[in-house]
């Protein structure tokens, strides 16, 4: 399975943007990315996916590099509700073989 | 509002006791998942099932077990064979497994060993 590499922690003022980072240098080209969030005691959320191209929603934006090694979950306008592990994550399209493969994702504190 | 519910909250097993773990979902998808969380550290998969009446095994399986006899209900029971089983347990579900769609958790059921 491809891995990922996160940063183990990191720290963002409220209300300033969070770039967090993610490095994929053994995606293949079929490989979705994923980023999840984890509040304490509470299951994984679903925050954004992306396959080649840039990506938007509600909750963030994915910037993807264009050899696709590397990827950024961006939050732009980050508040203390922010604060959580966010995962990145590789998925392999497969109907025999498809799962989510979770590492330890990085703590993302929010100062006031 | 449609969701993914897991009972209980926390769970108590002795030893050489089997205990079961609860997952509804009325989000009407086809696929499910259990995963296990061990303190500070990522999701591992215990089991999936794509369809009902069907299952496979995932990356930590042994001293686990399963039934998909409903489409909305995916129980995990683990045995008195999983020597370690303190953990904080997750259940999920996506639309169609195998087309990249998120999948949604529950919160998850903590198990802890008298």
């Amino acid at each position: 399975d491809a891995k990922t590499t996160q940063p183990n922690s990191m720290e963002s003022n409220e209300e300033e943007p969070v770039h967090l980072p993610c490095n994929h240098s053994t995606i293949s080209g079929t490989d979705y990315i994923h980023w999840y969030r984890q509040l304490p005691s509470q299951g994984p959320e679903y925050v954004i996916h992306g396959l080649t191209s840039n990506v938007n929603n509600r909750m963030a934006s994915l910037a993807i590099a264009e050899d696709r090694k590397s990827s950024t979950l961006i939050l732009h306008r980050a508040t203390l509700r922010d604060a959580a592990v966010y995962y990145c994550i590789l998925s392999f399209t497969n109907f025999g073989n498809e799962k989510l493969t979770f590492g330890t994702g990085t703590r993302l504190t929010i100062i006031p | 509002d449609g969701g993914i519910t897991q009972s209980p909250k926390y769970l108590f097993r002795k030893e050489g006791q089997n205990v079961t773990l609860s997952c509804e979902q009325n989000l009407n998808h086809d696929a499910m998942y259990w995963y296990r969380q061990d303190p500070g550290q990522g999701l591992r998969l215990i089991y999936y099932s794509q369809i009902v009446n069907d299952f496979q095994k995932g990356d930590i399986a042994e001293g686990y077990s399963v039934s998909r006899e409903k489409k909305e209900s995916f129980p995990l029971t683990v045995t008195s064979a999983q020597k370690n089983p303190t953990a904080f347990y997750l259940c999920a579900s996506t639309v169609d497994r195998g087309k990249n769609q998120p999948q949604h958790f529950g919160d998850g059921t903590r198990l802890s060993i008298l």
